[in-house]
């Protein structure tokens, strides 16, 4: 079935810097959404692309379809970054299927 | 990997009607989540549940909704009645521990047509 790899499961940054989370995707995905889930559970929705890239602030997400990848972008981490990262897919509108989730912890 | 299985994958009922989602968490799993997103949406939070209660809900939660987990089964999210607002793709999620950093585990989601 549908599978999408997340890497890296856990990344911690030093205040200022930053790095890149991806996706690699089993099958063509129709859709990449990133998601950052918040202190009470709810994910909020960072981006939603079906092609190409997104900047939004310090956050950067791009996604080929046809490579069957996604990244997303962090710059000049700040401490409120610290959080659970996920990525989520879907190959047809009935089936969205969720990355492992990348844990980032941003240091002083 | 751990994997969370949604049943049905899609549901259509007439508005009125009670549905159950139907959810089974990963096996050793002590938290549970439902999410719903609407087409087009965000995915917004609905409710999670530990220890046989509901710790926190959203407003999206009505008094129609209810959860529960009868003897380590499925966990389950009851709709009586629906109502067409009700239809959206409903996602569940279940974690080890609690807290900002802990992977969660989804389903493919369910999702409802109400008519």
């Amino acid at each position: 079935g549908d599978q999408v790899e997340q890497s890296p499961s856990a990344l911690s940054l030093h205040e200022g810097t930053g790095s890149a989370l991806r996706c690699n995707f089993t099958t063509t995905m129709r859709a990449v959404q990133w998601f950052r889930k918040n202190s009470r559970g709810s994910l909020i929705n960072l981006f939603y692309l079906a092609s190409g890239t997104k900047e939004n602030g310090r956050l950067k997400s791009a996604f080929d379809s046809k490579e069957r990848y996604s990244t997303l972008h962090i710059r000049d981490a700040q401490l409120e970054d610290s959080g659970t990262y996920f990525c989520a897919a879907g190959s047809n509108t009935n089936k969205v299927v969720f990355g492992t989730g990348t844990r980032l912890q941003v240091l002083p | 990997g751990p994997k969370v299985l949604q049943i049905p994958s899609h549901q259509i009922i007439d508005m009125g009607q009670m549905v159950t989602l139907n959810c089974d968490p990963v096996s050793n799993h002590l938290y549970f989540y439902w999410y719903k997103q609407i087409l087009g949406q965000q995915m917004e939070f609905l409710v999670n549940f530990y220890n046989g209660k509901v710790m926190e809900k959203s407003k999206l939660f009505k008094d129609q909704f209810s959860v529960e987990r009868p003897d380590g089964s499925y966990f389950t999210l009851k709709i009586q009645p629906t109502a067409l607002e009700d239809s959206a793709v409903y996602f569940c999620a279940s974690s080890l521990g609690q807290g900002d950093n802990e992977r969660l585990f989804f389903g493919h989601g369910t999702k409802l047509s109400v008519l």
